[in-house]
């Protein structure tokens, strides 16, 4: 049963536009959530993360928002770098309770010059 | 700060065979947790070691094993190989637990012949 879902694979974006990579989750006692970008042959960097009191939270051209009553959560990147091209991560996690982050599968986004 | 390093960046095994990847989290990080990311698969939660104790475990065989040592640094073990554990082991380390932002290092990528 995967609790976080990424259902878009891959995406491409022009450079300068937003690109909007989408995650939902089922798991009602998710209170904090995190994307991560991954860079082959790299670990997963941090990107930005969100707590369930909070339907937004900005960090320069990254924005994640939070729609409890939908279980879903999006990050908008705005303009899109040719730079920001790789796989995009989300992952949730009970804080409260110290249960490990459940990641999804990902989502590649291509920013094409 | 030194980032999460482990050792070592590439391992080929043969089935059956067991195999040992090292992780030396960030400094005054106490959580270690492993992930395992296959192809067309999210990250997948191993365990989290925290003062030396593991505080939280995934759902995998008992094959895969873990420790931690008193500089927190952790050792991750794989016994009799099997084809379908040819993956990359990404370590995380944390200040907050394996439920907040982990900081990963670049991986051990494992194939097993």
């Amino acid at each position: 049963d995967q609790q976080v879902k990424q259902n878009s694979p891959s995406l491409s974006v022009q450079e300068g536009r937003i690109s909007i990579l989408n995650c939902d989750y089922t798991n009602s006692m998710f209170d904090y959530f995190l994307w991560y970008k991954k860079y082959p042959a790299e670990g997963p960097t941090f990107l930005i993360s969100i707590s369930s009191i909070k339907d937004k939270n900005e960090d320069g051209r990254f924005t994640v928002f939070l729609n409890k009553s939908a279980k879903h959560l999006s990050l908008h990147i705005v303009p899109s770098q040719p730079g920001d091209s790789a796989v995009y991560f989300c992952a949730a996690s009970r804080y409260s309770g110290n249960t490990p982050l459940v990641f999804g599968k990902g989502t590649r986004l291509s920013v094409i010059a | 700060k030194a980032g999460v390093t482990q050792t070592p960046r590439y391992l080929i095994k043969t089935r059956g065979q067991q195999v040992t990847l090292s992780c030396s989290p960030i400094s005054g990080h106490r959580s270690v947790s492993w992930y395992q990311q296959t192809p067309g698969q999210g990250l997948q939660f191993l365990f989290e070691y925290f003062s030396e104790t593991q505080r939280n475990k995934g759902n995998f065989p008992g094959r895969f094993s873990g420790r931690q040592f008193s500089n927190s640094r952790s050792e991750m073990n794989v016994s009799t190989l099997e084809l379908g554990d040819s993956a990359l082991y990404l370590c995380a380390s944390s200040q907050e637990g394996a439920s907040g932002e982990q900081y990963f290092g670049p991986g051990t990528r494992l194939t097993v012949t």
